[in-house]
């Protein structure tokens, strides 16, 4: 049972690159979720899925385009990366809102 | 909006010392509450939770209480390792169209010997 992957594990981008960051899961989970963590900052939510077709934003959602086309697959796009999207990004999964999200081992971003 | 408050740290205990880390919640309707704890360079992983009020999450000798009326969910251990040195992180979730799952920033716990 895989859980939730992620990759690229480490990613350097120079700025105005684009990139997209995947996000798989194997448990048929309908909420998918995409976080960025910074120092200080814990854990801010950029884009989110209630199921496949549906996709809304999070509290950071400037510079990052999401879709979901299928329940396992859950892709982060940065159009054009800026030094400000440095950060570990995490991928997240759950059932439900009152069971545990599962997440990724992250991906390490660094935009020079 | 929904969010959470906990105690920023760091945090500085010697084995075997008692440990509290306090989170508050602010949300609507009946949030479920978790613990999770971040181990260094790793993601995320489930300590515990609680999906109604007065229930009582328990694992690996930590412990929270859903406390409605005071909306907070206080992470406890009567005597920590070193190995549960590590940053912790007190969540809710929301659910239905609106699923979110916010976190709080997080409380760097470091155990020493």
């Amino acid at each position: 049972n895989a859980g939730v992957t992620q990759t690229p594990k480490f990613q350097v981008l120079k700025t105005g690159q684009s990139m997209t960051l995947q996000c798989a899961q194997d448990m048929n989970h309908e909420y998918m979720s995409w976080y960025r963590q910074d120092p200080g900052m814990g854990l801010r939510l950029i884009h989110y899925s209630v199921g496949a077709g549906i996709t809304d934003q999070g509290e950071v959602p400037n510079g990052y385009n999401v879709s979901r086309s299928t329940t396992e697959d859950f892709p982060l796009r940065l159009l054009s990366a800026a030094p400000s999207q440095t950060s570990v990004y995490f991928c997240a999964s759950s059932y439900s809102h009152r069971h545990e999200a599962f997440f990724g081992q992250g991906t390490r971003l660094t935009v020079v | 909006g929904n969010s959470v408050t906990q105690m920023e740290g760091p945090v500085t205990l010697s084995e075997e010392a008692f440990l509290t880390i306090n989170c508050t919640y602010t949300a609507t309707g009946y949030p479920s509450l978790f613990w999770y704890v971040q181990y260094p360079g790793e993601g995320l992983q489930l300590l515990l939770k609680a999906t109604k009020a007065d229930d009582k999450g328990s694992n690996k000798g930590f412990e929270a209480t859903y406390r409605k009326e005071t909306t907070s969910f206080h992470l406890e251990k009567g005597s920590v390792q070193v190995s549960d040195s590590a940053v912790y992180f007190c969540a809710l979730s929301t659910g239905g169209s609106n699923y979110k799952l916010t976190f709080g920033k997080g409380t760097l716990l470091t155990v020493n010997p």
